[in-house]
């Protein structure tokens, strides 16, 4: 079983609609990444969250860590064709700091 | 520009041709890290490196070789590869390995027939 437990696994919306995607896990985190991938590109981060009830917004992106941090959301706001792409979530699992990531969200907005 | 660099970025090659994929980032990075992309399993760690000289296994070493002589670069080999092996591979850097941002390079596709 995957760490980290992402979905939907696929989601198709129409320009101007709103989405959200979730990242679930039954462990406790110290802190989480978004990152987002792009056709052809690797991933991007998007965000950090570290503190649980966190909420940060990056325009129309809202991410927000779970009281207990085990899970997360990015809500979308007025989506738009550039939203188009793999959404991954991640976490940090040893001392090492190694990323373990979600199987992730392939989010697709048409106009 | 702050980048990372993989070559090729496109490989079909045969079981047990041994092959290398390049990676070189310019952003004096300490850590680098392989990853290989399947659908639906996400991005799962290969190899990783914490500086030179010093590599550990991710998740999923089977089958794979690193080394890091440089602080730039860090290649993959495949000493025999298997169509097991048939993925997209990117590779990574990052500041430090706990909470740092990683980039990451665009990507190589490899199939192995």
């Amino acid at each position: 079983t995957q760490l980290l437990e992402q979905s939907p696994q696929f989601l198709s919306i129409q320009e101007g609609e709103n989405l959200t995607v979730y990242c679930n896990s039954s462990s406790v985190f110290s802190s989480l990444q978004w990152y987002r991938q792009e056709p052809g590109e690797g991933p991007v981060l998007l965000v950090t969250v570290v503190t649980g009830g966190e909420v940060k917004k990056l325009k129309r992106l809202t991410f927000q860590f779970g009281d207990a941090r085990k899970d997360s959301s990015l809500h979308i706001t007025a989506a738009q064709p550039g939203d188009t792409g793999l959404y991954l979530c991640a976490v940090i699992t040893d001392s090492w700091g190694k990323l373990q990531f979600g199987a992730g969200t392939q989010v697709v907005v048409t106009p | 520009e702050a980048q990372v660099t993989q070559n090729p970025r496109y490989l079909i090659t045969v079981t047990g041709k041994k092959l290398t994929v390049t990676c070189s980032q310019n952003m004096n990075h300490e850590y680098m890290s392989w990853y290989r992309q399947d659908p639906g399993l996400g991005l799962r760690q290969i190899y990783y490196s914490m500086n030179v000289e010093v590599t550990d296994k991710g998740d999923v070493p089977e089958g794979y070789k690193v080394s890091r002589k440089e602080k730039r670069n860090f290649p993959l080999i495949l000493e025999s590869p298997s169509p097991n092996q048939t993925s997209l591979y990117f590779c990574a850097s990052s500041l430090g390995s706990r909470g740092y941002e990683q980039y990451f390079g665009p990507g190589t596709r490899l199939t192995v027939t």
